[in-house]
């Protein structure tokens, strides 16, 4: 799986857009770029994912690169609970071929901290 | 039901017991994952199942025995711990096919004395 690169830390004011960059140089062209979230001492939640076109959920949005050499993910409102480490990940879909589960691999990821 | 229920919350043991976190799922899910988490670090895989069958064990110690009882059930068997295992163990689910999302459990805190 292709290697991801996250700023350690970033801070938003409560209310504006979030905007969380990932760099994945090496990725390739049937992997997905996924984003999740850990909230303290919570496990990790699922945001949204891609492969080559913007997405957006009621969470969030994606913005991948047309290289897809990088993304972004948007927060457009950002609340005091949207405080967590966000991890991007690069990886193929799960079970595509054989059945056999694909494992995601977390980066370092970036705390998000969202002020008053 | 769209949850991962883990238990027990937070566990306590000495290097000598033996312990067991359990995790459960009823969303269809037919692959499961153990993940470890040290405080400030990333969460680190440790077993994936498939379909009930180990298919990855990243390599570790024998003192962590994993167990797929059925489809809906992960079982994690501890023993003869190290201090250095204490964290939080985290379980998840995905489906099989298509699975783009995966559904973590809260978590078993896990303190070794």
């Amino acid at each position: 799986d292709a290697k991801t690169t996250q700023p350690t830390s970033m801070d938003c004011a409560e209310g504006r857009a979030a905007n969380l960059p990932c760099n994945h140089s090496t990725i390739s062209g049937n992997e997905y770029v996924y984003w999740y979230r850990q909230i303290h001492s919570q496990g990790p939640q699922y945001i949204i994912h891609g492969l080559k076109n913007n997405e957006t959920n009621e969470m969030a949005s994606l913005i991948i690169t047309e290289d897809r050499k990088s993304s972004t993910l948007i927060l457009p409102h950002a609340t005091l609970r949207d405080t967590a480490v966000y991890y991007c990940i690069v990886s193929l879909a799960p079970g595509i071929s054989s059945g056999s589960a694909r494992q995601l691999t977390f980066g370092s990821g970036t705390q998000l901290t969202v002020l008053p | 039901d769209t949850e991962v229920t883990q238990t027990p919350k937070h566990l306590v043991m000495g290097m000598t017991n033996k312990k067991s976190l359990k995790c459960e799922q009823h969303m269809g899910h037919r692959a499961m994952y153990w993940y470890k988490q040290k405080a400030k670090k990333p969460p680190e895989l440790m077993f994936v199942y498939s379909y009930e069958k180990l298919s990855i064990n990243e390599s570790v110690p024998s003192r962590f025995s994993p167990e797929c009882p059925n489809s809906s059930l992960l079982n994690l068997h501890l023993h003869a711990l190290q201090p250095e295992d204490s964290a939080l163990y985290l379980c998840a689910s995905s489906q099989d096919r298509f699975s783009y999302g995966y559904t973590f459990g809260s978590g078993t805190r896990l303190t070794v004395v």
